[in-house]
């Protein structure tokens, strides 16, 4: 069983860009969780998602940040007009209904410059 | 909201000694999960446990809810122990995970 992907891995783009970063659930998995880690620090939440509906999005920042789980492909965390502060780890973790046990993908890093 | 704090911050221990990490938290919890992050920022599972015990290898965990607390415990510690413990929570009422800020481990060979 494939775990969790996260694509790309590794994504640089100049201030004023857009950022996407995708995630592809663990299969029959139905939930996916974003967060956000800065060097040295632990994981923040950002948004909780079911397939087509954000159940807990108190983590995102205001502006500029957005999350999709469509029903047909994977979850999609974009960061619009990025600043040189977005650049960070981040994560992407999914569960099945009934636990919500989160396995977690391999991150992406994200550098702006 | 709920606080989750873990001691200790940082631990050194010589290959083959035991060492305890304690989490806790501030209120009620539905969910409460152990992660290993590995030295390459890989989060490892290593328990979903929101309550009771739990044992896998030289790795165990217990959580007393009423309490609000959990303990790893890390028996015959290896190098590739080294890396960062956290502790996460969704607490009661919410789908909001909190993490702790982490136990950085290190293990001398």
């Amino acid at each position: 069983n494939a775990g969790v992907m996260q694509n790309p891995r590794h994504l640089v783009r100049r201030r004023g860009q857009e950022a996407r970063l995708r995630c592809s659930p663990v299969k029959g998995h139905s939930h996916v969780y974003w967060y956000r880690q800065l060097p040295e620090e632990g994981l923040k939440f950002m948004v909780y998602l079911q397939k087509e509906n954000i159940i807990d999005e108190s983590g995102m920042p205001k502006e500029r940040f957005s999350a999709e789980f469509p029903k047909e492909g994977p979850s999609i965390l974009r960061i619009q007009q990025v600043v040189r502060g977005d650049s960070a780890a981040y994560f992407c973790a999914s569960s099945p209904p009934l636990t919500r046990e989160q396995y977690f993908g391999p991150g992406t890093r994200l550098t702006v410059t | 909201g709920i606080q989750v704090e873990q001691s200790p911050p940082d631990l050194i221990l010589q290959e083959g000694a035991n060492s305890t990490l304690r989490c806790n938290f501030s209120d009620s919890v539905n969910n409460l999960q152990w992660f290993h992050q590995n030295p390459w920022g890989q989060l490892i599972n290593l328990f979903y446990i929101p309550s009771g015990t739990k044992q896998n290898g030289r790795l165990s965990a217990t959580t007393v809810a009423t309490e609000r607390y959990s303990l790893l415990y890390i028996s015959s510690s290896q190098t590739t122990d080294s890396g960062v413990y956290f502790c996460a929570v969704e607490y009661t009422g919410g789908f909001k995970t909190i993490f702790g800020a982490g136990t950085r481990l290190f293990v001398k060979a």
